[in-house]
């Protein structure tokens, strides 16, 4: 497509449940980013795809967190059990190289009730 | 590890003046270096980069920014400050795909322009 698309936009859940968002890169992207904007806060990474190599985990807050990207294309990022904390935006990218900088999507904002 | 610093949190300036944010960074080898812009309620828009070449890049908008390898710095500018450049502006390094191609943003400035 010719951004990055990102649902759903907003998202209000109970503490403890299980969500997940989408995330659909530009086509042709290779690399796909999964960033966390708390209130007020920089952007926090969490995981990030590479062609078909493993995926570089690192950020992950706690293992109720967890991505997979199919295809090379869409990723699914899912929060388990969700706690108030999760609250944030979680930001999208996807990029051809890193030299050209990402292309974001428009984040789904997450608020856990 | 690399990180992004930027001192100033909050910048207010009167449109029409010039206007200097501040980005110092740590990174082991040359970097990339990125200027991004947030409006309110979007995504992040990229407003220029640096990779290598020559060390003062322009970007869109009007925004230029200058790598001073010495000083860690990577400053943005604007001569002339509209109101719709109102928003929050990060910085950010990486390196390249060898090096992982993760970016690490700063923590924002929050830009306020005055009539």
């Amino acid at each position: 497509g010719a951004g990055v698309s990102q649902s759903p936009s907003n998202k209000v859940t109970e503490k403890g449940k299980d969500v997940e968002l989408r995330c659909d890169p530009i086509s042709g992207h290779t690399a796909l980013y999964w960033y966390r904007q708390s209130l007020g806060q920089g952007l926090e990474f969490l995981i990030y795809f590479q062609g078909n190599s493993a995926p570089d985990k690192s950020g992950l807050p706690s293992d109720r967190f967890s991505a997979e990207r199919t295809g090379g294309s869409v990723s699914t990022l899912t929060i388990q059990r969700t706690q108030q904390e999760d609250s944030a935006v979680y930001l999208c990218a996807s990029s051809l190289r890193t030299a050209y900088g990402y292309t974001f999507g428009s984040g789904t904002r997450l608020t856990v009730v | 590890a690399q990180s992004v610093t930027q001192p100033d949190i909050h910048i207010t300036v009167s449109e029409g003046a010039s206007l200097e944010l501040r980005c110092n960074y740590s990174y082991g080898a040359t970097p990339y270096l990125f200027w991004y812009v947030q409006s309110p309620g979007q995504g992040l828009q990229l407003l220029l980069k640096y990779f290598s070449g020559d060390t003062l890049v322009q970007g869109i908008k009007g925004f230029e920014a200058e790598f001073k390898r010495s000083q860690s710095s990577f400053n943005l500018r604007k001569p002339s400050v509209h109101w719709s450049d109102a928003a929050e502006y990060f910085c950010a390094v990486g390196g390249g795909e060898t090096s992982g191609s993760r970016l690490t943003f700063g923590e924002g400035t929050q830009l306020t322009v005055n009539p």
